[in-house]
Parts: structure tokens; sequence; C-alpha cells
């Protein structure tokens, strides 16, 4: 069965830093690109991150840009978030999701989610 | 940045009607669009992609169409497991629309 399951979510102080963990199953990890994407209560969808197969290509978001960092260890078939100097505006309901194309760009889709992992920044 | 727009933003329907969402982008992103369904509690889920192409295991009675800027969703016939929210996603440099909720009328 393809899977993704997230980790690492919880409540956090603003300024403080939080570390996202998405593990996959169920399919070949290392031929797919990989994002992250939020959604705030009661809000719509944004996407965060992004990452080719083999890390070579990566993107963010403007709102998160220089306070999170992407990775992926393909031998460890998981995703990882870095997120630093949190924000009351990134409490969010993360989701980890799977690309149908090997490479971070235009023509991304996400056709696998997980179930999220919750953040909540406050103090 | 591209700038993307839904329309309605909500609406109500009954089952077996046919339901158009529109979605609009700020500039040109060629076919590079995409449509998920969201029911509460629950992950997105793709329902089609580059524009007018379904994804596997999605019913027939829902189709994508438009290029460009200008680009529709339509449920030939609405079923009760229908009723949700509905995003866009322009994959030229990705971003989502703000989402039409289709409820019960």
């Amino acid at each position: 069965e393809v899977q993704l399951v997230e980790s690492g979510g919880g409540l956090v102080q603003p300024g403080r830093s939080l570390r996202l963990s998405c593990a996959a199953s169920g399919f070949t990890f290392d031929d797919y690109a990989m994002h992250w994407v939020r959604q705030a209560p009661g809000k719509g969808l944004e996407w965060v991150s992004g990452i080719s197969w083999n890390s070579g290509s990566i993107g963010y978001a403007d709102s998160v840009k220089g306070r999170f960092t992407i990775s992926r260890d393909n031998a460890k078939n998981s995703l990882y978030l870095q997120m630093n100097s949190l924000r009351a505006e990134d409490t969010a309901l993360y989701y980890c999701a799977k690309d149908p194309q090997y490479y971070y760009g235009s023509g991304s889709a996400f056709d696998i989610w997980g179930q999220g992992t919750m953040v909540t920044v406050s103090s | 940045d591209i700038q993307m727009t839904q329309s309605p933003s909500s609406l109500s329907a009954s089952v077996g009607d046919r339901v158009t969402i529109t979605c609009r982008a700020s500039q040109s992103i060629s076919s590079y669009l995409n449509w998920y369904q969201q029911k509460p509690g629950k992950a997105p889920k793709l329902l089609i992609y580059a524009a007018s192409s379904l994804q596997s295991g999605v019913p027939s009675r829902f189709s994508g169409s438009g290029s460009g800027t200008d680009f529709t969703l339509t449920i030939s016939s609405l079923q009760p497991e229908d009723f949700a929210t509905y995003y866009c996603q322009q994959s030229y440099s990705t971003g989502f629309g703000p989402g039409t909720k289709v409820d019960i009328k």
C-alpha cells in the first residue's frame, strides 16, 4: 500500500524550531519529487516547499524562504522539513505529498498525500 | 507571482445536478492546472491533472477543461460523496486557488 506518514508536529513557541519527518512506503521513493503543503485551521491549501528526486532542485514559498529547509534521505525513504524562526502564522496542518514526476518544477502535482501533522506556534 | 481565483467561492446543489467550478490564473499557465477534492478532516485528493487528464481511479463524471488563464472543473451528475471543497492548483510555479465549497441544497 502506498503510504506517507508525517510526524514531528506539536506546540512550539514563536522563534523556536521544529523538524517534521515524512516516512514513505509502498513506492520507489527515490523515483519521485516530494513536497510539503500546509493548511491553516479553517483555511485553504498553501504549497510550502518541493524537492526533486535527487535533491538537485528545491523550491520554497516566499512565506517560508530563508526560514524552512526541505531535505530527503532516499536510503531511509524519508522527507524532512526543518522549520526555524517559527511564527504564529506558521500554525497549520502540514502534509507531505508525492509528485508523479521525478523533478520539482513546472507540471508538479500531488498525487499521494499523508494525513498531516499539526504544528501550533504559540506562547 | 501567479494569482489564482476560483468562482464561485461556494455553491449549493442537489444530487444529480451538473456543477461547474471556474479557476482563473493572473497570467497564462498553459495547461499547468490541477484539481483537488478535499472532504472535512481528510487530505486532498487529486482529481484532474494537466487541465483535462483524469487521475486514475477518479469517476468519469469529473472532467476538466481550459488552457491559458481560464479553466473549469465539471461534475456531470453530482453524487452524495461529491460534497466537498474543490481546489485548483497551478503547476507553472506551484500555487493553489482559494477553494470552492460544494454543499447540499
